[in-house]
């Protein structure tokens, strides 16, 4: 059935540091990836996404890539700081509405 | 991006009793939905709201359960109904807004939230 894996579920990293997340879609038909971030008690806010005629994009410290043979993608956050600690979500869309989530990522960075 | 804003923010309710969640945008927007977190969890689809007709539920989520309203593009209700204890949890409505056009289609933008308890 549909389904988005998410790991690791739990990532922890000194400040400056690189973080690595990495999600795979099982329905070949996804063709929009969104990741979210989550703080605390907030809602989640997109901070990025991916559609499927795109290999990689980069927004200042982040940036996804897109593998579409293998079927998963990941988000990169390159020298990384305290506030970007938080919960950390990568979705799928298999048809227009219908966003399948992944298990979400606890990233911890250490000042 | 389109503001979003849940009423109430949080809750707390008795076993057995009802509550509806209202959801207000600052612009019309096409789509609607409405979403369920449980405490450490990832999110979960309940339903389109869709305008002028009735909601399209995903699987495990059933209408007398979650009646969901959508009179205009601009406002929708969830109501959790007969609660349970296992109904605690954060529920979300979600918009996709078309006037982001540099995201393109299916963009959601999430509301605030609303905390739910259940005793």
């Amino acid at each position: 059935g549909e389904n988005v894996e998410q790991h690791p579920s739990t990532l922890s990293v000194q400040e400056g540091d690189s973080a690595v997340i990495k999600c795979t879609y099982s329905d070949s038909a996804s063709n929009y990836f969104p990741w979210y971030k989550q703080e605390l008690g907030k809602r989640p806010q997109l901070i990025i996404d991916i559609r499927s005629n795109v290999g990689e994009k980069k927004d200042q410290r982040i940036a996804v890539t897109l593998n579409k043979t293998a079927k998963h993608f990941s988000l990169h956050i390159t020298e990384t700081q305290p506030e970007d600690s938080a919960v950390y979500f990568c979705a799928a869309s298999i048809r227009p509405g219908k966003l399948i989530f992944g298990q979400g990522t606890t990233l911890q960075v250490k000042p | 991006s389109a503001v979003i804003s849940q009423k109430p923010s949080r809750d707390i309710c008795q076993r057995g009793t009802s509550l509806t969640i209202q959801c207000q945008v600052d612009s019309q927007v096409t789509m609607m939905f409405w979403y369920r977190q449980q405490p450490g969890q990832s999110l979960t689809l309940i339903a389109t709201a869709n305008q002028g007709s009735e909601a399209t539920y995903e699987s495990g989520f059933v209408i007398d359960k979650f009646p969901i309203s959508r009179p205009n593009l601009t406002f929708s209700t969830l109501t959790v109904s007969n609660m349970s204890p296992e109904d605690s949890s954060i529920y979300l409505c979600s918009v996709e807004d078309l006037q982001v056009y540099d995201r393109g289609p299916d963009t959601q933008y999430f509301g605030p939230g609303t905390r739910l308890t259940v005793l």
